[in-house]
């Protein structure tokens, strides 16, 4: 059974930092592009960013260019998200969810994990 | 940047009703590579059309979509309690990946 696990997610004050992970099982992690999404409260969801198989390809929303980092440690089954310079327009539930090579849709999603940026 | 506009914002149907929802893109979506999901209130969103119309496995057959380049429809045939809910489309052809800002189907 796929299943994605999200943590990290935390209260953290304006120009703060915080690294997300994502727990992988039941898939060959490394075969797998993987995807970060976001969702403020009450909002619609945001893709954020992109990390291909081996982690040498990269993209990012205009939105968090610059601040944020998606990395993947493939001996681990584990996906991060390094998040610098945070706004209160951060604010939000993000998810993991597992791509394929190329264009393809999400078809698992972890449970999301809560950043709140407030001080 | 591909834009993608769902309506309505809000449909509110009753129990055994035939819901129809759109999406319009900016642009024509590359290779109808345009996705359908569902999302609960605290419940991360799932799956339930890709490439405009293919059903994921375990999707009931009530749920149906539609349409290519720039216009695409998802409907639910009959309406079950249990979808009453928010469903958003997904463009996953061009980068970025973006997402409609989603129709919520109420109980009416």
């Amino acid at each position: 059974e796929v299943q994605l696990v999200e943590s990290g997610g935390d209260l953290v004050q304006p120009g703060g930092s915080l690294r997300l992970s994502c727990g992988a099982s039941g898939f060959t992690f490394n075969t797998y592009w993987m995807h970060w999404v976001r969702q403020a409260p009450g909002k619609g969801l945001v893709w954020v960013s992109r990390i291909n198989t081996d982690g040498s390809s990269t993209t990012y929303a205009d939105s968090v260019k610059g601040r944020f980092t998606i990395s993947r440690d493939n001996a681990r089954n584990t996906l991060y998200l390094q998040m610098n310079s945070l706004t209160a327009e951060d604010t939000a539930v993000y998810y993991c969810a597992r791509g394929a090579v190329g264009a393809t849709p999400f078809h698992y999603w972890g449970q999301g994990t809560l950043v709140t940026v407030s001080s | 940047e591909i834009v993608l506009t769902q309506s309505p914002g809000t449909l509110s149907l009753s129990p055994g009703e035939r819901a129809t929802l759109y999406c319009r893109a900016s642009q024509s979506v590359l290779s109808n590579y345009l996705a359908w999901y569902q999302q609960k209130a605290g419940q991360a969103p799932r799956l339930l059309i890709y490439g405009a119309s293919s059903r994921t496995t375990g999707i009931p057959d009530r749920f149906s979509g539609s349409g290519s380049g720039t216009d695409f429809t998802l409907t639910i045939s009959r309406l079950e309690p249990e979808d009453f809910a928010v469903y958003y489309c997904q463009q996953y052809g061009s980068s970025p990946r973006t997402f409609g800002q989603g129709t919520k189907v109420e109980i009416k």
